[in-house]
């Protein structure tokens, strides 16, 4: 199944922007969050129910409502701009997808 | 600490095959699967396809089925992704990354925590 994200989005520096992400088999499947700039791998910034990677500041969280799971930035910084992916099981548990992605800039 | 040390940039023609490699260290490699993405310029990142060392059980996203095959040597902990023939629309950076299945009330994640630094191949007559 298709994970479909918003194409873009931006805010306010120290304020909170939320990034979603649908689709049919985040009904049963948390995502996973990834960030991504330019010239680098992708990093994991929050997975699960309530997991984030060592490392990775708590003003980021998720959340999961039905077919949608959320990635929250709270006091966003000029660091957090970049690309936010969502990731999950696709059709098949044998298979994963990435949405769409999300392109967060920070004001 | 963990690391994922993959093979240097490809230059290849349309129709040749391509090989990368995907060298594991820090952790047992046994003990997580190997996963392959890519990201040609300016498009979204695209999940390939996820192997385990230990079991050998492996999936293929439906696009690349039949023109890519996911290896494991255990004993060199490396992964590798082999694909054939190349068009240029497989021009992108391909990363290695190691993922875990867990299952956390009332639903399972799946979380690839650890990545390459990533993989240049450029197709190009």
């Amino acid at each position: 199944s298709d994970l479909t994200q918003g194409p873009a989005v931006s805010v306010a520096s120290g304020q909170t922007v939320r990034i979603t992400c649908r689709g049919d088999s985040l009904r049963n499947y948390y995502a996973s969050w990834f960030q991504l700039k330019p010239g680098q791998a992708p990093k994991l910034v929050f997975y699960g129910k309530n997991n984030r990677p060592s490392g990775i500041p708590d003003r980021f969280s998720g959340s999961s409502s039905g077919d949608t799971a959320s990635l929250t930035i709270r006091g966003a910084q000029a660091v957090d701009e970049a690309d936010y992916y969502c990731h999950s099981r696709d059709n098949s548990d044998n298979h994963f997808v990435f949405g769409t992605g999300t392109t967060v800039t920070v004001l | 600490q963990v690391q994922l040390v993959q093979s240097g940039a490809e230059v290849k023609k349309p129709g040749a095959s391509l090989k990368v490699s995907c060298r594991a260290s820090g952790y047992t490699f046994t003990n997580y699967d190997i996963n392959w993405v890519r990201q040609a310029s300016g498009q979204g990142l695209e999940w390939m396809g996820w192997m385990n060392p230990s079991s050998g059980n492996r999936g293929y996203a439906p696009k690349f089925q039949g023109r890519v095959t996911l290896s494991t040597d255990t004993s060199r902990g490396t992964a590798y992704l082999e694909v054939s023939s190349l068009v240029s629309q497989d021009t992108a950076v391909y990363y290695c990354a190691r993922g875990r299945k867990r299952f956390q009330e009332p639903f399972f994640y799946y979380a690839m925590d650890a990545w390459g630094r990533g993989t240049t191949v450029i197709v190009s007559s």
